[in-house]
């Protein structure tokens, strides 16, 4: 299969500041990482398709300027929150898929709360 | 772009019941189709997968049906136990591996 982690697991932060989420891939290198959102009791929902060494291609309806991603690396994909308002107050979590495997792997996932 | 619609939304059973599933979707090109099974707080935890090209897979007391002419698919859960309780989300995607689009999940609740 394939490790996914997420840092931090769970962060809260003051309405206005920015908020950084990284992704990494333990065991295997990714060019194509996604991020998707969970509000509560809701569905995941795909923000954005992360690519190493280009730009991220984003989902209809998200912000490109407030939901940064960078993928610089074969093992990491970061998404930071800027000027976060508590309307973003989700679960993000991050997966990749793996060449030979059909299944996508996900993180643990991050659990952002803005006050 | 696809939608993937998902029903029920609440689904109760009885110990020892069948469960089934059932979700539609929009887009003749996705060829692959897991299912989720989602704790409170954790992540997505695959249960069953089917390609486009299979009509039916099973695994112990889980199945999964594809009808691509109809553009459905469902999961059966036999014999269910309380910790079959979660919510459950079905998926498309155009290619193993690939972006997926979620339905709007069950939550399953198993009573003893």
């Amino acid at each position: 299969g394939a490790v996914v982690s997420q840092h931090p697991s769970w962060v809260i932060c003051k309405s206005g500041t920015s908020v950084k989420i990284e992704c990494r891939s333990l065991d295997f290198q990714a060019t194509t990482m996604f991020w998707y959102r969970q509000f509560p009791k809701q569905s995941l929902m795909l923000m954005a398709t992360s690519n190493e060494g280009s730009k991220a291609t984003y989902e209809q309806g998200v912000e490109k300027d407030k939901f940064l991603i960078n993928h610089a690396s074969l093992t990491l994909s970061t998404l930071t929150v800027t000027s976060a308002h508590p309307e973003d107050s989700s679960f993000y979590i991050c997966s990749v898929g793996r060449g030979g495997f059909d299944e996508q792997f996900f993180g643990p996932g991050t659990r952002l709360t803005v006050l | 772009g696809e939608n993937v619609e998902q029903h029920p939304s609440t689904l109760s059973v009885q110990e020892g019941d069948s469960a089934v599933i059932k979700c539609t979707y929009s887009d003749s090109a996705s060829n692959y189709f897991p299912w989720y099974k989602q704790e409170l707080g954790k992540r997505p935890q695959l249960i069953i997968d089917i390609r486009s090209n299979v009509g039916e897979k099973k695994d112990q007391r889980i199945a999964v049906t594809l009808n691509k002419t109809a553009k459905h698919f469902s999961l059966h859960i036999t014999e269910t136990q309380p910790e079959d309780s979660a919510v459950y989300f079905c998926a498309a995607s155009k290619a193993a591996g690939n972006k997926l689009t979620f339905g709007g999940g069950t939550r399953v609740l198993v009573k003893p």
